[in-house]
């Protein structure tokens, strides 16, 4: 079984200050995974995704993910905070072989003046 | 280019109302779905459709129908509606072929409340 946990579920940052959201998974086999940002009443947008290349992940907007096999996890982050960053970001866990992703509980960002 | 269209985005229905939500995209993409966001619990599948004429049961089903006649669209009918399925739907659909490393496209969203 695949499941996904996010580690905060509010995180608070100053503008211009780094940015970091933790995301430990686990799954029965290789897995994708993938970060998606949504804003307020807006749908979901892919930022990154991993699928088995570079470990080391580059998205949308400045944001990047590691992918670190041995500790199960894959946080994203972002060198300097901006106040359009301000939003809700979803870690999602995909099984090879599997159709459905599993999608964490979210975590919202706050990005103060 | 419109993408996903999802509609109503807002409805109030009363305990044992049914109705329909409409889903379009116009990617010709072969899978669609319907998820359900509910505060704290992130996105949960309700059901998801690899084609048209194939449909099949998410992680939350119950109290949903859905159908699959087209490729271009794919309604959420709810029949008996109930307080518990107070919450926000989004449709999204991809590309089958990128089925585990394909972007999902997410409509905006279709907030639903229920006396």
């Amino acid at each position: 079984a695949q499941s996904v946990t996010q580690l905060d579920s509010h995180v608070s940052v100053s503008e211009g200050t780094p940015v970091l959201l933790r995301c430990n998974y686990s799954s029965s086999y290789s897995p994708s995974l993938f970060w998606y940002v949504q804003h307020p009443n807006k749908g979901l947008q892919l930022l990154l995704k991993y699928t088995s290349a570079a470990t080391l992940v580059k998205g949308i907007n400045g944001f990047e993910a590691e992918f670190k096999k041995s500790e199960t996890s894959f946080h994203l982050t972002k060198p300097s905070a901006h106040m359009s960053d301000a939003a809700e970001y979803f870690c999602v866990v995909s099984d090879t072989g599997r159709r459905a992703l599993t999608f964490g509980s979210g975590t919202r960002l706050q990005v103060q003046p | 280019n419109a993408g996903v269209t999802q509609t109503p985005k807002f409805q109030v229905l009363k305990t044992g109302q049914s109705m329909t939500l409409q889903c379009a995209q116009d990617m010709n993409h072969e899978y669609m779905s319907w998820y359900r966001q509910d505060p704290g619990m992130g996105l949960r599948l309700i059901h998801y459709s690899v084609g048209a004429g194939i449909t099949d049961q998410g992680e939350v089903p119950n109290g949903y129908n859905v159908s699959r006649s087209t490729t271009e669209d794919f309604p959420l009918r709810l029949l008996s509606a109930a307080p518990s399925q107070t919450s926000v739907y989004f449709c999204a659909s991809r590309a089958e072929q990128g089925v585990y490393t394909g972007e999902l496209f997410f409509g905006e969203g279709s907030r639903l409340t229920v006396l």
